[in-house]
């Protein structure tokens, strides 16, 4: 069964600090990984994207790995801000079929000052 | 830049009556989805369209309706609401299945009384 598994649940930390939220996933035969960002209110969005030949990538302060062999892949934020407040979702597309998209039920990341 | 618009953002219904939930997408794909999220759950597809004229059921279909009679427009029905609708609906659209990513619009709280 495709399935994908966040953890933590939720994470508060300090303004300032690093923090790394886990995906594990099943999905077969896989496409590529997406990291989500979902405000308070708001619709997800991109902010990165992960494919099979692909082990670390960055977008600003947010740095995504993969590792396809033991299918887990990691969302590090360095140097947190309070807009980094927000839900982040693993998103795993399989190869297959137009309903291929397969969700994490996300991490609630909560930055105090 | 639009991207998806949907309307309404916020409906509050009494059990047993209908509405239908519009998504407008301005980047011309073929493809879109209708999501619901639940507290504690991933996003779960309700329908989706390959196409203008296509629909097709998702994870959780039952109770609902859609239609893609335009290409830029995907309509969800609700023809007897019951109070376990209550969530927060999304529509999202992408141009294929493989890399593309899937944008979402803001989204629609729906609470049914």
């Amino acid at each position: 069964k495709n399935q994908v598994e966040q953890s933590p649940q939720s994470l508060i930390i300090l303004e300032g600090k690093n923090c790394t939220l886990q995906c594990n996933y099943t999905v077969s035969p896989f496409s590529n990984l997406r990291w989500y960002k979902q405000d308070t209110g708001r619709g997800p969005v991109s902010l990165t994207i992960m494919t099979f030949s692909e082990n670390t990538k960055s977008n600003g302060r947010y740095t995504a790995t993969l590792d396809a062999d033991t299918k887990q892949s990691s969302l590090h934020i360095t140097a947190s801000q309070l807009s980094d407040s927000a839900s982040y979702i693993c998103v795993v597309r399989a190869q297959t079929g137009a309903n291929n998209l397969f969700f994490g039920t996300g991490t609630r990341l909560t930055v105090i000052p | 830049n639009a991207g998806v618009t949907q309307t309404p953002k916020f409906r509050v219904l009494k059990t047993g009556q209908s509405m239908t939930l519009l998504c407008a997408q301005d980047m011309n794909h073929e493809y879109m989805y209708w999501y619901r999220q639940d507290p504690g759950m991933g996003l779960r597809l309700i329908h989706y369209s390959v196409g203008e004229g296509t629909t097709a059921k998702g994870e959780v279909p039952d109770g609902y309706n859609v239609s893609r009679l335009k290409k830029q427009n995907f309509l969800l029905g609700l023809e007897s609401a019951a109070p376990s609708q209550t969530s927060v609906y999304f529509c999202a659209s992408s141009s294929g299945v493989t890399d593309t990513e899937a944008f979402f619009g803001q989204g629609t709280r729906l609470t049914v009384v």
